[in-house]
């Protein structure tokens, strides 16, 4: 099973700064099957990015997505009000499919 | 436009078995072009893939829970279906559907997701 690990788990910011969060895989994972959600209180996970970089709809290009083999991040610049929010990695490449622990992205 | 709608008893007993549907409304699960999932979420805690099941009847579980899950495709109702057998407390969850994207037969991108509906196992 690959394990993905994130970190930090809570990111402390404020409006305007840049969030850089990361997620670690215990082994390659194709960059085609790595995605992030955004996940709110009460709510079901959001896509954000697919395939490691692509911005899925509605998310504006202040959320971006990089990495390869075992090592991705998720950036979000400029947070908003809205950003804020717990925040998964996903691999599906590899069965079965895992999330990693999560990240959330609280206001300071 | 396509909703997901998950639906099925928020109380369920030790040692029987859940049973829950996703109603896929404005769409077909007789396409080809997805697999349709379920992923659970412990309040409170992470998200965890249970398996997927294609239009055709083709599974795939995850087997931390394989030997319990079963799911299945109703093409007259429009509808997929997730049973697990044999529950206990660590089973407590909100139990998500959602539809993966294929490319080519592999899996794309999750882009449809249910509101997801709360399973409490309890006597």
């Amino acid at each position: 099973e690959v394990v993905l690990t994130q970190s930090p788990g809570t990111l402390s910011l404020s409006p305007g700064e840049t969030a850089t969060l990361s997620c670690r895989a215990s082994q390659s994972v194709s960059s085609t099957y790595l995605a992030w959600y955004q996940q709110k209180p009460g709510q079901a996970p959001r896509l954000v990015i697919y395939s490691t970089s692509y911005r899925a709809n509605g998310f504006p290009d202040r959320f971006g997505g990089s990495g390869s083999e075992t090592d991705f991040t998720l950036t979000i610049s400029r947070l908003e009000p809205e950003d804020f929010a717990v925040y998964y990695c996903q691999q599906y490449g590899t069965s079965p499919w895992t999330f990693g622990q999560g990240t959330r992205v609280e206001i300071k | 436009q396509v909703q997901l709608e998950e639906s099925g008893p928020g109380l369920v007993k030790p040692s029987e078995t859940l049973s829950l549907t996703c109603t896929v409304s404005d769409g077909s699960v007789r396409s080809g072009s997805y697999y349709w999932t379920w992923i659970r979420q412990p309040p409170g805690k992470g998200l965890e893939w249970i398996g997927y099941v294609y239009y055709s009847g083709s599974t795939s579980y995850n087997p931390s829970l394989k030997s319990r899950v079963t799911m299945s495709v109703d093409t007259s109702k429009n509808l997929v279906s997730l049973r697990l057998s044999s529950v206990t407390a660590a089973d407590t969850a909100i139990y998500y559907c959602a539809r993966v994207l294929l490319d080519y037969g592999d899996p794309w991108l999750f882009d449809l997701w249910g509101r997801g509906t709360l399973v409490s196992v309890s006597s």
